[in-house]
């Protein structure tokens, strides 16, 4: 198993510009999450996915950020417009649904400039 | 609002010595307790967990013990080894509710 992928590695990007992470889950794994790491902070959720539908975004921080699930293998966060203050680590998980324990991609390094 | 508050930053310990990681929750609604561990460029990986039915649970290593009364969580590694060195993450979720929240980790230093 290939595990949960994540691309880009890493993306650094200039203010005001959109920005789109991808992440393909492990398979057969009904839910799907989206986090990002600060130094100030830790590992915040941003939004959780179960079966393909959001259940619960109350986690993004503003407008400028938008997740989509179009299908079961395929998931991402968008933000529009990047700002400085977005710059992180964003990871990716899934799961299964009889288990709390996630599995974590390698993440997405944002540098917003 | 943090409710999972890990407050030491950074631990260092010599290889061999026990390591121990705290962790404090506030809601008292979480019954499922997990630690994590991360490595530099690389995503969380999950370590050991504890039901609130459990006041403790060992897998090797790692124990974890759980204190309801007190909110209270802690891992302990014995012996710890310079490969335990990794920033740990303690986590928290209502069974079933898969909205675990987790805490700002705590960056473990193993000495050789």
């Amino acid at each position: 198993d290939a595990g949960v992928i994540q691309s880009p590695r890493h993306e650094v990007t200039e203010m005001g510009q959109e920005v789109t992470l991808r992440c393909k889950p492990i398979s057969g794994h009904d839910y799907l999450f989206w986090y990002r790491q600060t130094m100030m902070r830790g590992l915040e959720l941003l939004i959780y996915f179960n079966n393909n539908v959001p259940i619960d975004d109350s986690g993004m921080p503003e407008d400028r950020f938008s997740a989509k699930m179009p299908n079961a293998s395929f998931s991402t966060l968008k933000i529009q417009p990047s700002e400085p203050r977005d710059s992180a680590v964003y990871f990716c998980a899934s799961a299964y649904p009889s288990t709390d324990t996630q599995y974590f991609g390698p993440g997405t390094r944002l540098t917003v400039l | 609002d943090q409710q999972v508050k890990q407050n030491s930053p950074s631990l260092s310990v010599q290889e061999g010595r026990i390591s121990i990681l705290n962790c404090d929750y506030t809601n008292s609604m979480f019954d499922y307790f997990l630690w994590y561990k991360k490595y530099p460029a690389e995503g969380p990986t999950f370590l050991i967990s504890i039901s609130s039915i459990k006041d403790k649970n060992e897998d090797g290593r790692f124990t974890v013990f759980l204190n309801k009364s007190a909110k209270h969580l802690s891992l302990h590694i014995v012996p710890s080894q310079p490969g335990d060195s990794a920033v740990y993450f303690c986590a928290a979720s209502v069974t079933g509710g898969f909205k675990t929240i987790f805490g700002a980790g705590t960056r473990l230093f193993v000495k050789a």
